[in-house]
């Protein structure tokens, strides 16, 4: 049973371009939320994405944007690159039909260079 | 909103020693807790959890107790080994809500166990 997937494991850029990430989520789950964890930091929501919809979203601006395909793996793309955007990006899933347990299952993480 | 306050790191102990790494939480409702663990160049795995006041999570000779009282969600181990060495996140989800599954992390305690 394959876990949650994440491409590309490394990823430079420079500053005002644009990145698009990909999450595949674990088997049987129809949910997609995506973190942002900065250097020597906690992760921070950055939005979550259930039947194609983003459902939630923490405080990150416009320039994060997200998607999700019928399959539930997702995407997330960031315009307008800022040096400040560095950081491991995580994305988690889980199954809304089981949410009551709340466990979400993470991936290995795109880290992101912007210079 | 909702907040995680844990043990500043980094700590270092000796092989066998006793850990505890402190977390408490600000919340409203009645949240589940989570320790999270990250090591090295890997994503976060679930370390236990807690959903209700009193309930105790274990897991690999961790554990951590929900106390509502002291809003805290302590981690301990009675003996630890070198391969504890990793990154330790304490978390919360809000209380249930269709699909509300946003996690809100703490910063994170580095912890290295010395042979």
């Amino acid at each position: 049973d394959a876990g949650v997937t994440q491409s590309p494991t490394h990823l430079i850029k420079t500053r005002g371009q644009q990145v698009t990430l990909r999450c595949s989520p674990k088997s049987g789950h129809d949910t997609v939320s995506w973190y942002q964890q900065a250097l020597g930091q906690g992760p921070q929501f950055i939005f979550q994405y259930y039947e194609e919809e983003e459902r939630q979203r923490g405080n990150f601006p416009d320039r994060f944007s997200g998607h999700q395909f019928p399959n539930y793996s997702s995407e997330l793309n960031v315009n307008a690159l800022l040096l400040g955007d560095s950081a491991l990006y995580l994305c988690a899933s889980s199954a809304q039909a089981r949410s009551n347990t709340y466990e979400q299952y993470f991936g290995p993480g795109t880290r992101l260079t912007v210079t | 909103g909702n907040s995680v306050t844990q043990m500043e790191g980094p700590v270092t102990l000796s092989e066998e020693a006793f850990l505890t790494i402190n977390c408490t939480y600000t919340a409203t409702g009645y949240p589940s807790l989570f320790w999270y663990v990250q090591y090295p160049g890997e994503g976060l795995q679930l370390l236990l959890k807690a959903t209700k006041a009193d309930d105790k999570g274990s897991n690999k000779g961790f554990e951590a107790t929900y106390r509502k009282e002291t809003t805290s969600f302590h981690l301990e181990k009675g003996s630890v080994q070198v391969s504890d060495s990793a990154v330790y996140f304490c978390a919360l989800a809000e209380a249930p809500n269709f699909g509300n599954e946003k996690l809100t992390f703490g910063t994170g305690t580095r912890l290295t166990i010395i042979p």
